[in-house]
């Protein structure tokens, strides 16, 4: 059974640049897309892009000029580097896998369990 | 972008009770939308996908259909697990993949 796991920094401080890293285990990581989703405290839940396994990205395009994702097959992780980060960026991250048919996307199954980051001084 | 629009925002029901939730979209996403639930504290969980395929594990008492713009999920006998928020998501178009507000089912 996939499994996916979020880490990285719980605190950011404004301007600096967000990481977080993806750790897939249980299954196969070729041959899928890989992706970042968020949610504020208290809100919705906002996609952020993916990755295939094979390197190509896509980002929400409200995002794109702050996002890069970028993948590591040997370690079967991937990661989201989000930069010049606000307070309007303090969300749990969530990672997931689409399962995607014919490279079209069908919904995010399994999720990671999140990660709660903070933007403060 | 594609605008999914939840409805109602808080949906109050009694337990045995059946709930139906709305999700509209902004422009026709064919059948390409996906619904979740999530408890708090926890990450969504996968319920049904191309609209009305239920994903695997999930009970026969949700179920999804719709087509175009307007989608519905029914829970047919609500049980106390199925208090919690429900968000649905068009796969229509990865650019982007939009959610919709969320739906809280609630014990009435």
């Amino acid at each position: 059974q996939v499994q996916l796991q979020e880490s990285g920094p719980g605190l950011v401080k404004p301007s600096e640049t967000l990481s977080l890293t993806c750790t897939v285990s249980g299954g196969s990581f070729s041959g899928y897309f890989w992706s970042w989703i968020r949610q504020p405290p208290g809100k919705g839940l906002e996609y952020i892009g993916y990755i295939y396994y094979s390197g190509s990205t896509n980002y929400n395009p409200s995002l794109k000029s702050r996002v890069t994702i970028s993948v590591d097959t040997s370690k079967n992780q991937f990661s989201l580097k989000l930069s010049s980060v606000t307070a309007a960026d303090t969300a749990v991250y969530y990672c997931a896998r689409d399962l995607s048919i014919a490279a079209r996307p069908v919904g995010f199954d399994p999720w990671g369990q999140g990660t709660l980051v903070t933007v403060s001084s | 972008e594609i605008v999914m629009t939840q409805s109602p925002a808080t949906l109050s029901v009694s337990p045995g009770e059946r709930a139906t939730l709305s999700c509209r979209a902004s422009q026709s996403v064919s059948s390409n939308l996906v619904w979740y639930q999530q408890k708090p504290g926890q990450a969504p969980r996968l319920l049904i996908y191309g609209a009305s395929t239920r994903a695997t594990g999930i009970p026969a008492r949700f179920s999804g259909s719709g087509s175009g713009t307007e989608f519905t999920l029914t829970i047919s006998s609500l049980q106390s697990e199925d208090f919690a928020v429900y968000y649905c998501q068009q796969s229509n178009n990865w650019l982007p993949l939009t959610f919709g507000g969320g739906t809280k089912v609630e014990i009435k």
